[in-house]
């Protein structure tokens, strides 16, 4: 079956634009993380949802990061007016639940490059 | 606050040797989840091996095995008869109440080689 798919794959934008980041889960899935990976900063876990909520938003690195889910299914994770230091591998992955020791099944990742 | 270590930064091993990938864990909650996750070049996270808090038996799954050492708080990788295609990025990683409820807490990985 159809994986966990994240687009677009790379974006390369100038500092100060908004970007917009897509992730479609598995099928079924309920559960929806989205993770930054970066050299300096490792992978940061920045938001989950279940369902179409988000129980906490405190791992949203500033208040230029926010991120919702509709329909149970797809979730975008706006950066308004990006930074350099935004420029990080945004992955998203899901799972059956967010509780009961189920993996996480990740997407390929979308390449953020901010000029 | 939960935290990962992972203290080796990169191994090289040998082909068909037995490897071992470190990870300690702190946490002040009783239930959690420890996960180990491989990363190879081409960047995709692939899930390897899961182990509950409360279970009793170290997890395995074929090649891979976790030395769950709870007194200890190390959840050790290991690889019986290492493969070429093993090399890649390793990841400890720990998760709140089992299940990941608060995302997961990454260590920094350990970059693994095999040589021939």
């Amino acid at each position: 079956g159809a994986g966990v798919s994240q687009s677009p794959s790379n974006k390369v934008t100038e500092k100060g634009k908004d970007v917009e980041l897509r992730c479609d889960p598995i099928s079924g899935h309920t559960a929806l993380y989205w993770y930054r990976q970066s050299l300096g900063q490792g992978l940061e876990f920045l938001i989950y949802f279940q369902g179409n909520s988000a129980p906490d938003k405190s791992g949203l690195p500033s208040d230029r990061f926010s991120a919702e889910r509709t329909g149970g299914s797809v979730s975008t994770l706006t950066i308004q007016r990006t930074q350099q230091e935004d420029s990080a591998v945004y992955l998203c992955a899901s799972s059956w639940s967010g509780t009961g020791g189920y993996e996480q099944y990740f997407g390929p990742g979308t390449r953020l490059t901010v000029t | 606050a939960q935290k990962i270590t992972q203290t080796q930064p990169g191994m090289f091993v040998q082909e068909k040797e037995a490897v071992t990938l470190d990870c300690t864990y702190d946490t002040s909650d009783p239930s959690y989840g420890l996960f180990w996750y491989k990363q190879p070049s081409s960047g995709e996270m692939i899930f390897l091996i899961y182990q509950g808090s409360y279970d009793q038996q170290n997890a395995t799954e074929g090649r891979y095995s976790l030395n769950f050492q709870k007194a200890r708080k190390s959840a050790n990788l290991v690889i019986s008869a290492s493969q070429l295609g093993d090399s890649a990025m390793y990841f400890c990683a720990m998760s709140n109440s089992g299940g990941g409820a608060d995302g997961l807490t990454f260590g920094k990985g350990t970059h693994l080689i095999i040589q021939p």
